[in-house]
């Protein structure tokens, strides 16, 4: 059974830090995909990552999937209010299906 | 170009009973695939229907079905409600035949039995 594990699990940060999640498996994905997601809605697709050690910047948010394909990592660089949510991070195994981790709930404090 | 829907929003049944979700996909994707969502679980993959095939399959009893029609638009029923499928469904589209497909997610539905 495939599991991708996240941590932190719970992040309370004030508005201007920075702060980095982690997406973490012991199997190798085709691709990585992270998502946000605000209570009562569904998941909003943020980033897809295909390649061993590429890194994607979206405006303050830089994602990267380990060279192994097994993990990956969000970096926010000043936090602000509106990037709270659930960030969630789903494998693609190879068109099966997808595997989400349970999520890193942020709060970031004005 | 529209996002993913899903019918009802809310829905509250009682025990025993059964329910139908509904879901359709952007337009031009023929992959729709359906979660269910709880604290406890986190996102748990049910199942994914193609062109009105199903193809994946997760961890769920018999209980769960689904079924995809010709316009891709997808259905979820759940027969004997018991109170721990309390949960949000969601359903998300795809375009596949990319190397990389995406998934779009509706709103979900979000179901409580009582």
């Amino acid at each position: 059974t495939q599991l991708l594990e996240q941590s932190p699990q719970f992040l309370s940060i004030q508005e201007g830090e920075n702060l980095t999640v982690y997406c973490n498996s012991s199997s190798v994905f085709s691709s990585l995909q992270w998502y946000r997601q605000e209570p009562g809605e569904g998941p909003v697709l943020l980033v897809t990552v295909v390649t061993g050690g590429e890194v994607k910047k979206l405006k303050r948010l830089t994602f990267q999937f380990g060279d192994a394909r097994k993990d990956s990592s969000l970096h926010i660089t000043a936090a602000q209010p509106g990037d709270t949510g659930l960030y969630l991070c789903a494998g693609d195994n190879y068109g099966q299906n997808f595997v989400f981790g349970p999520g890193t709930r942020l709060s970031v404090l004005p | 170009k529209a996002g993913v829907t899903q019918t009802p929003r809310y829905l509250i049944k009682t025990r025993g009973q059964q329910v139908t979700l509904s879901c359709s996909p952007i337009s031009g994707h023929r992959s729709v695939s359906w979660y269910q969502q709880t604290p406890g679980q986190g996102l748990q993959f049910l199942f994914e229907y193609f062109s009105e095939t199903q193809r994946n399959k997760g961890n769920f009893p018999g209980r769960f079905s689904g079924r995809q029609f010709s316009n891709s638009r997808s259905e979820m029923n759940v027969s004997t409600l018991e109170l721990g499928d309390s949960a949000l469904y969601l359903c998300a589209s795809s375009l596949v035949g990319t190397s990389s497909y995406e998934q779009y997610f509706g709103p979900g539905t979000r179901l409580t039995v009582t």
